[in-house]
This record gives C-alpha cells, structure tokens and sequence, in this order.
C-alpha cells in the first residue's frame, strides 16, 4: 500500500525557514517523480515544485523559485522541501504527491495518483 | 497562456449526468487530470492522461478533450460525488504544472 506522510509544518514568522519532509512507502521511491502541490485555506490547489525520480531534474513554480528548493533521498525514502524567506502568502496546507508514471522525465509530472495527509505551514508574527 | 479555468459551481440532479470543464491554451498540447476533493480531505485522483481511471474509480467517471478544452463527465451522479473537483495539466511552457482554480459540485 502507498503511504506518503508529510512532517515539519507549523508556525514561523515571516523571512523564516522551514524543511518539510515526506516519508514514502509501498512502493518503488527513486522510480518515481514527486511533487509538492499546496492548498491556502479556503482556496485552491497549487503546484510547488516537482523532482525527478533520480534527483537530476528539479522544477518550480515562480511564486517560489529562488526560494524554496526540493530535494529527495533515495536512501531513505523522503522527499524535502526547504523553504527560506517565507511569506504571509505561503500559508498553506503542504502536500506531497506521487507521479503515477514509471521513470524518468525531462518534463514534471502532469499527475499524482497518491497524495499524502498533508501538513499546514503558517506564516505569521 | 498560463491558465485553466473552471466554472465555480456546478449542480446536478442525483443520478443524472453533469459535466465539469477545464479550458486552457496548454491543453491543446497535454491532457488535462482530475481530482476530486472532500471537505478535510487531500485530493484524489479520479482521470489521468485524458481519459484513464485509477484502480478503485468509479466507471462513471470518464474525460474527454477537445481543441483547448477538457471534460470531467459523471454519469450517474451519486450524493457521494458531491465535492470540489480540480483539472491540472502542464503549462503552454512544459516547465510548469497548473491546476483550474476548481468547481464545486453539488448533487441535489
């Protein structure tokens, strides 16, 4: 059975930095893109950040690029995402998802079959 | 152009057939995907890759697509399917992955 289960949320003030961890299981981690989708509160989804199965290829989006860096272990079966410089508007409920295609890609998954719990990050004084 | 859009609400009948639509410049060129979420719940993916369906999916949900436009057709409609459902896709760029902003969909 797949499990992602998302660690490291919580409250930081704003210019703060903050890693979020993603423990994955019940199935093969490093053949797989994961990605980073988050939900502010009462809004939409939006995507983060994605990486590729082996960690050669990173990809994000412009709201946090030069911010946050993704990043995986294949060892230990965890996915990161480090966020500096955080702002009021990263407020977010934090995701990680799961590709559901076998490989290596030059583009970032279009998709996620499996989704983690999710963990909230709060950006406030 | 760097958007999908969705619709907000979207109401249906139970047992009756709704579709739920994505437009976007992008999706001329890659499928769209679709989610389903629940109140305190992560999402969940319903159709991949235009019209394909995770294990466990009910067969009345299916996509299509055409030109710049995909479809989330329910066929059937159930009170259970009533949830917010959200489109994806990569952007025009291939570098990017978008999401619609959503469409709430209500059975009555």
């Amino acid at each position: 059975e797949v499990q992602l289960l998302e660690s490291g949320g919580g409250l930081v003030q704003p210019g703060g930095s903050l890693r979020l961890s993603c423990a994955a299981s019940g199935f093969t981690f490093s053949s797989y893109a994961m990605s980073w989708v988050r939900q502010a509160p009462g809004k939409g989804l939006e995507w983060v950040s994605a990486i590729s199965g082996s960690g050669g290829s990173t990809y994000y989006a412009d709201s946090v690029k030069g911010r946050f860096t993704i990043s995986r272990d294949n060892s230990k079966n965890t996915l990161y995402l480090q966020m500096n410089s955080l702002r009021a508007e990263d407020t977010a409920v934090y995701y990680c998802a799961k590709s559901p295609f076998y490989g290596d890609y030059t583009k970032p998954p279009p998709s996620f079959d499996y989704w983690g719990q999710g963990t909230l990050v709060t950006v406030s004084s | 152009s760097s958007e999908l859009t969705q619709d907000p609400a979207v109401s249906v009948a139970l047992g009756q057939t709704v579709r739920i639509t994505c437009q976007g410049d992008s999706l001329r060129t890659y499928y769209a995907s679709w989610y389903q979420q629940k109140p305190g719940q992560a999402p969940v993916l319903v159709i991949y890759a235009k019209n394909n369906r995770p294990s466990g999916i009910p067969d009345r949900f299916s996509g299509s697509s055409s030109g710049n436009t995909a479809s989330l057709t329910i066929t059937g409609a159930q009170a259970e399917d009533e949830a917010d459902y959200y489109c994806n896709s990569r952007d025009s760029s291939g570098n990017h992955v978008l999401f619609g902003g959503g469409t709430k969909l209500t059975v009555l």
